[in-house]
């Protein structure tokens, strides 16, 4: 069975990068099958995607955290990785990662796996 | 940007429908789909492509879009069902969540 697993630093300082990584266990990551994703939810919040990447590199980014957000895929390692930069308070959140199937059409954006999650707390 | 637009929250009595929406510009025109996520608990997903359900989810759990509106329906509904939940959508290579609604099974 696949499984996704968040792992990082719990604490990061204002200013600095926050770096995180979702390793998929039980599977592969090199396939045009799916695509792999981040989203966040801040403490008692709603859910904020953050971006998505194929294993061919490609990425989409949500246009909000676009200038700060960096994804990238490992396929040696079967991980992918989650970089952003500049942070503030705001960005304190529970950080998923998630796994899209790629075959419904391009239009067709679902994730039907998701990590566990991991919490994430920007503070001095 | 394109946006999601839920009800805060929405009560039902066990045994009986609860119905969920979420709105946006042309929804119909796009898939939806909807998320379950308990208190604690990573989110699931139990409908997708407007009205598919996942493996393991539950027959009672359905889904419709159409116009602006796509809808959540959950029949005969358990305590278990007690959850947000929380609908999503593709527009302009972005992915869009609706701001989620607490259902209460009172």
């Amino acid at each position: 069975q696949l499984l996704l697993q968040e792992s990082g630093p719990g604490l990061v300082k204002p200013s600095e990068t926050l770096s995180l990584t979702c390793t998929v266990s039980g599977g592969s990551i090199s396939s045009s099958s799916y695509c792999w994703g981040w989203i966040r939810q801040p403490p008692g919040k709603g859910l904020e995607w953050i971006g998505s990447i194929f294993y061919s590199g490609s990425t989409y980014y949500n246009p909000s955290l676009k200038s700060r957000v960096t994804i990238s895929v490992d396929t040696s390692k079967i991980q992918f990785s989650l970089k952003l930069n500049s942070v503030t308070a705001a960005d304190t959140a529970v950080y998923y990662c998630a796994r899209r199937p790629a075959l419904g059409g391009s239009s067709n954006w679902y994730f039907d796996l998701w990590g566990r999650g991991t919490l994430v707390t920007v503070s001095s | 940007s394109y946006e999601l637009t839920q009800p805060p929250s929405v009560s039902v009595s066990p045994g009986q429908t609860a119905s969920i929406t979420c709105s946006g510009d042309k929804l119909g025109d796009k898939y939806a789909c909807w998320y379950q996520q308990r208190p604690g608990q990573s989110p699931v997903l139990v409908i997708y492509q407007d009205t598919k359900r996942p493996s393991g989810i539950p027959e009672r759990f359905s889904g419709s879009n159409s116009g602006n509106t796509a809808t959540l329906t959950i029949s005969g509904t358990q305590a278990m069902d007690e959850a947000d939940y929380y609908c999503q959508a593709w527009d302009s290579s972005t992915v869009v969540f609706g701001g989620g609604t607490k259902l209460t099974v009172l």
